[in-house]
């Protein structure tokens, strides 16, 4: 079975950090691009970043530029997210998805998502 | 960055009609737009690819169509379980890859 389950998520305070984490099964996991996106409470689907197969590239929305890094350990079939210097307004559900190279990228494949609060 | 313009916000209809959805682009995507539905609790599910291509698994009620800046998702004769939250998403022209803030369709 195609799974991708995430962990990580947490309260945390502003200016804080947090590595969420999302360990992929029943596909080859060194052969996709993959994801964070990201969804605040009651909001709408936010991309946050994404990572080329052999963790050669990597591209994030503005918002989270020079604060989130995403990364990946093929061998472990895991992705990772670093979030640094946290604020209030990143609060919300982190997904993995992977984006199927076949279907031009769109996210086929997606976690159950871990909650990211963050709060005083 | 491109926006994604989705309409209408909420429609609501009976389970046996068509909803038609739409989702506008702020500049030309090309054919490389999907289509996500989401229920409250659930990550999204992959409905469309390429404007047109149903997902793996997703029945024939599903229709996408468009191209270039105009795209419309379309089910018809709704079933109790397509009432969601539905999102379309671009990749033509990235970063940003970007969504459209939904659709929610409700049950009349």
């Amino acid at each position: 079975e195609v799974q991708l389950v995430e962990s990580g998520g947490g309260l945390v305070q502003p200016g804080g950090s947090l590595r969420l984490s999302c360990a992929a099964s029943g596909f080859t996991f060194s052969r996709s691009w993959m994801s964070w996106v990201r969804q605040a409470p009651g909001k709408g689907l936010e991309w946050v970043a994404n990572i080329k197969q052999d963790g050669s590239e990597s591209y994030y929305v503005d918002s989270v530029k020079g604060r989130f890094t995403i990364s990946r350990d093929n061998a472990k079939s895991s992705l990772y997210v670093q979030m640094n210097s946290l604020r209030a307004e990143d609060t919300a559900v982190y997904y993995c998805a992977r984006a199927a190279s076949d279907l031009s990228g769109a996210f086929d494949v997606w976690g159950q998502g871990t909650m990211v609060t963050v709060s005083s | 960055e491109i926006v994604l313009t989705q309409s209408p916000t909420t429609l609501s209809l009976s389970p046996g009609e068509s909803a038609t959805l739409s989702c506008r682009a702020s500049q030309s995507v090309s054919s490389y737009l999907a289509w996500y539905q989401q229920k409250p609790g659930q990550a999204p599910r992959l409905l469309i690819y390429d404007a047109s291509n149903r997902a793996t698994g997703i029945p024939a009620r599903f229709r996408g169509s468009g191209s270039e800046t105009d795209f419309t998702l379309t089910i018809s004769s709704l079933e109790p379980e397509d009432f969601a939250v539905y999102y379309c998403q671009q990749r033509s022209n990235w970063p940003p890859i970007t969504f459209g803030q939904g659709t929610r369709l409700d049950i009349k």
